[in-house]
């Protein structure tokens, strides 16, 4: 089955400074989300982006489907960024929806 | 959560005991999903059902059975919980292309 990779898997940074997350899936995708969970365990759909480069304040996300990666970019780190940001695929063929997640990229934003 | 509630939101049982855990939305969409969150790994999927009594195995089904009489209802049953049960459980709902929401888990132990 299609494989999805994060990295880095741990990220450890002072506010304000600004974060690239990435993303790698083997095969090819119908959908790609990002989701970030934050310290209490709540998951938060971030971007739903499949191709093409989204943005919402000071997050912004690009996939790029024929090289199978997605980025996330964090500008401006504040420390409600803390938390796990997860990458997850749906796969092209019979996925009912479903999604393939990667283990996540754990972000820790100092004051 | 969108209309997404689970319960219980802890829960602490036996081994070798029953359990069963409740999603219950108030949207009235087709997709609903269970997937269980172990330290290390993203989310995996345990079933997904796509209707009233229409539902399939996911990733790690084992161990696990589920049932959907109301669209508003998915149900999780642990026949006989065992330790490598233990796990944070989450519920999904999915609204194509790419509306992902999630409950706000639960956390359960077995010991």
């Amino acid at each position: 089955g299609i494989q999805v990779e994060q990295s880095p898997p741990d990220l450890i940074l002072q506010e304000g400074a600004n974060s690239t997350l990435r993303c790698n899936f083997s095969d090819s995708v119908n959908n790609l989300q990002w989701f970030h969970q934050n310290p209490w365990g709540q998951l938060i759909n971030l971007f739903y982006i499949p191709s093409g480069t989204k943005q919402n304040g000071r997050l912004s996300a690009t996939t790029v489907a024929t090289e199978r990666y997605s980025l996330l970019y964090i500008s401006s780190s504040q420390t409600t960024d803390s938390g796990v940001y997860f990458c997850a695929v749906e796969p092209r063929v019979d996925s009912n929806y479903q999604l393939i997640w990667g283990a996540g990229t754990k972000l820790i934003i100092k004051p | 959560d969108a209309g997404i509630t689970q319960s219980p939101r802890h829960k602490v049982t036996e081994t070798g005991t029953p359990v069963t855990l409740r999603c219950h939305q108030t949207e009235n969409h087709r997709y609903m999903y269970w997937y269980r969150q172990d330290p290390g790994h993203g989310l995996r999927l345990i079933h997904y059902s796509y209707g009233v009594k229409d539902t399939d195995k996911g990733e790690v089904s084992d161990g696990y059975s589920v049932s959907r009489s109301k669209t508003e209802d998915f149900l999780l049953t642990l026949e006989s919980a065992t330790s490598s049960q233990t796990s944070v459980y989450f519920c999904a709902i999915s609204v194509p292309p790419g509306g992902y929401t999630f409950g706000s888990g639960t956390r359960l132990t077995v010991v």
